[in-house]
């Protein structure tokens, strides 16, 4: 079946631009994990979601990041006013609740110019 | 805070060495623990986990074994090849099952297998 998939795949900002990330989780998978990876560290933890409820957001890192699931499927990584810091490769994850099992989709190469 | 730290790369072995990556870990409770892999142009994928103290989780020749009195995970193969060339990432998640919870990860070994 189709897993997590990732659009658009490369993103290229001005800074003080705002962007969207979209992620499809695999079907039927109700939790949903968005994380950001800098070049050449592991991936961080930024937001989870159950269903469309955003349980823990404790790791997006100012408030111009922001994350919604309204239907609790699609999920959408938002990012207002754009920064150099916030070129990354911004991953999403699904998985089925309590697994232990994180499937990760392909992820999109923000890059802030 | 939680925190995993992994030996820094890359890592270059010939084909049919031995390989072990060391994964250390803090954390505050009793977290289960994984090793990913992402291989070339492709997405991370769980390689093995273990979610108690002396588990020991395998695949594909890979072993790790989870030592709570040294807080470590090392990653282990004894005959490596080429098509194991990749970046590998340990982890561990807090919340009982390791799901319902974001993962902390190391900052990954790239690992380079020479024919």
């Amino acid at each position: 079946g189709a897993g997590v998939s990732q659009s658009p795949r490369y993103k290229v900002a001005k800074r003080g631009q705002d962007v969207a990330l979209r992620c499809d989780p695999i079907s039927g998978h109700v939790s949903l994990f968005w994380y950001q990876q800098a070049l050449g560290q592991g991936p961080e933890f930024l937001t989870y979601f159950q269903n469309e409820a955003q349980l823990d957001k404790s790791g997006l890192p100012s408030d111009r990041f922001f994350a919604e699931r309204p239907e609790g499927s699609v999920s959408t990584l938002k990012i207002q006013r754009t920064q150099q810091e916030d070129s990354a490769v911004y991953l999403c994850a699904s998985s089925f609740p309590n697994s232990y099992e994180q499937y990760f989709g392909p992820g999109t190469r923000l890059t802030v110019t | 805070g939680d925190s995993v730290t992994q030996m820094e790369g890359p890592v270059t072995l010939s084909e049919e060495a031995c390989l072990t990556i060391n994964c250390t870990y803090t954390a505050t409770g009793y977290p289960s623990l994984f090793w990913y892999v992402q291989y070339p142009g492709e997405g991370l994928q769980l390689l093995l986990k273990a979610t108690k103290a002396d588990d020991k989780g395998s695949n594909k020749g890979f072993e790790a074994t989870y030592r709570k009195e040294t807080t470590s995970f090392h990653l282990e193969k004894g005959s490596v090849q080429v098509s194991d060339s990749a970046v590998y990432f340990c982890a561990l998640s807090e919340e009982v099952g390791g799901g319902a919870d974001g993962l902390t990860f190391g900052k990954g070994t790239h690992l380079i297998i020479q024919p």
